[in-house]
């Protein structure tokens, strides 16, 4: 059975890091890209960017609202992927998925809330 | 960037009515590559349709998805109490990929 297990959400003020993990089990994680989203409360969801499998490079592509202030990593020896977040904004607020693959996402985990306040 | 804009917002039925749900995109979505996702409160998204057309793995028949280029539709043909909640558009044809604002069923 395919699982995916976020974590690392907490309260955290503006203008710091955060580092969320999501750990993987039940399939080949060597094989498969990984896909982070996010929804802010009450709102939709918003890709976040995703890093392709080391077969492809391991590269990763981010949306434009946090190029260069988050940044995506994988351990494939622990199957699992990270989603560095720095300069931490008010408007980083919300629910933090990651989903298996890079196309349409058929798996996903149930979510870590990240919540960005003084 | 594919800016997905999606109608209505909100849509009211009853159960055992015909739904249908419009995603238009800002510009062509490359091969199809389309998706619809359905939300219940406090849970993950749920994949329903991927490649405009094609119903994931265990979703019932009453879904069914069509269209191409920047017109596409969601169609649930007899409405169930439980598929009265959110449903989301998603291109990952290019990058970055984009999701519509939502439908809510209501």
């Amino acid at each position: 059975e395919v699982q995916l297990v976020e974590s690392g959400g907490r309260l955290v003020q503006p203008g710091r890091s955060l580092r969320l993990s999501c750990s993987s089990s039940g399939f080949t994680f060597t094989d498969f890209a990984m896909t982070w989203l996010r929804q802010a409360p009450g709102k939709g969801l918003e890709w976040v960017g995703y890093i392709r499998s080391n077969s492809y490079g391991g590269t990763a592509e981010y949306a434009a609202s946090v190029q260069g202030r988050f940044s995506l990593s994988r351990d494939d020896s622990r199957s699992v992927a990270y989603l560095q977040l720095n300069s931490l904004k008010t408007e980083d607020t919300a629910v933090y998925y990651c989903a298996r693959g890079r196309s349409s996402l058929f798996y996903w985990g149930q979510g870590t809330l990240v919540t960005v306040s003084s | 960037e594919i800016v997905l804009t999606q109608s209505p917002g909100t849509l009211s039925l009853s159960p055992g009515e015909r739904a249908t749900l419009s995603c238009r995109a800002s510009q062509s979505v490359i091969s199809s590559y389309l998706a619809w996702y359905q939300q219940k409160p406090g849970q993950a998204p749920r994949l329903l349709i991927f490649g405009a057309s094609s119903r994931a793995t265990g979703i019932p028949d009453r879904f069914s998805g069509r269209g191409s280029g920047t017109d596409f539709t969601l169609t649930i043909s007899r409405l169930e109490p439980e598929d009265f909640v959110l449903y989301y558009c998603h291109q990952y044809g290019s990058f970055p990929n984009t999701f519509g604002q939502g439908t809510k069923l209501e």
